[in-house]
C-alpha cells in the first residue's frame, strides 16, 4: 500500500521568508512517481513538479526547489522569499506509474501574511 | 497548452437525484480518472478507466457510481442517487504514458 505524509497541516509566515513543506511517503514499488500540486482558494489543482525514484537530482523553478530523498523516503518542497499569491493548500502526491492513480496526502495550507 | 475541461464548474442537486458529471478529456490521452475531494480534505481517487474498461476502482466507488466514455470524447461520472455526503469536489483527469492533467473541477453541491 501507498502512503503519503504531509506532517504540517498549517503553516504561517510573513512574506519575504522562505518555507519548507514536507513531504514523506511509502511504497514497496521500486518505481514511483512524487507529485507536488498547489490548490488555491479557487479550488482547481494546480501541477507544480513530477518526479521519478530514479532521478534524485533537486530541482529548481524559480522560487520553488525540491529536496528528493529516496533515503528518507522524503520529496520537500520549499518556497523562497514567499509571497502573498503562495498561499493555497499544497499537495504532495504518489503514483507507482508516470500515468496512474495517485495517492494524496493530507495537505499542507500555506499562509503568507504581507 | 492542452486542458481537461469540466462542466458545470458547479452543480446544485437534491438528495436522491441522480446527477452526471462531465469531462472532455485531451484528445489522444488514453487513461481517464476520477477524484473526490470533500471540503477541507484531502483528494482522493474514485476511478481509472482504460481501453474502455475500469481499470482500478476505490473503495469510495461503489454501485451508486457508474463511468462511461459516451462518445468517445467525453468521460462521465455519474451518480445515481445522490446522499449529501456526495457533496464534494470532483476532478476528471487524463493522461497518456507521460503524465496526466486534472481539470478544474465540478462543485457538487447535494442539499
Amino acid at each position: 500500500a501507498q502512503k503519503v505524509t504531509q506532517a504540517q497541516t498549517e503553516i504561517s509566515v510573513v512574506e519575504k521568508e522562505d518555507v519548507t513543506l514536507d513531504c514523506v511517503y511509502e511504497t514497496r514499488d521500486t518505481t514511483y512517481y512524487l507529485f507536488w500540486y498547489k490548490q488555491p482558494p479557487s479550488g482547481e489543482l494546480v501541477f507544480l513538479i513530477r518526479r521519478n525514484s530514479f532521478d534524485e537530482q533537486n530541482e529548481i523553478s524559480g522560487r520553488y526547489s525540491w529536496n528528493f530523498q529516496k533515503s528518507t523516503s522524503s520529496f520537500n518542497f520549499t518556497i523562497t522569499a514567499s509571497q502573498v499569491v503562495d498561499s493555497a493548500v499544497y499537495f504532495c502526491a504518489l503514483s507507482n506509474t508516470n500515468a496512474g492513480k495517485s495517492t494524496f496526502g493530507d495537505g499542507t495550507t500555506l499562509t503568507v501574511k504581507p | 497548452e492542452p486542458e481537461v475541461t469540466q462542466t458545470p464548474s458547479h452543480q446544485v442537486t437534491q438528495m436522491g437525484q441522480e446527477v452526471i458529471l462531465r469531462c472532455v478529456p485531451i484528445s489522444n490521452h488514453l487513461y481517464f480518472y476520477w477524484y473526490r475531494q470533500i471540503l477541507g480534505q484531502k483528494v482522493e481517487f474514485l476511478v481509472s478507466f482504460y481501453n474502455n474498461e475500469i481499470s482500478e476502482k476505490s473503495e469510495i466507488f461503489d454501485d451508486q457510481f457508474s463511468v462511461e466514455r459516451p462518445d468517445g470524447s467525453n468521460f462521465t461520472l455519474k451518480i445515481r442517487s445522490t446522499k449529501l455526503e456526495d457533496s464534494a469536489m470532483y476532478f476528471c483527469a487524463s493522461g497518456d504514458i507521460y503524465g496526466y492533467t486534472f481539470g478544474s473541477g465540478t462543485r457538487l453541491t447535494v442539499v
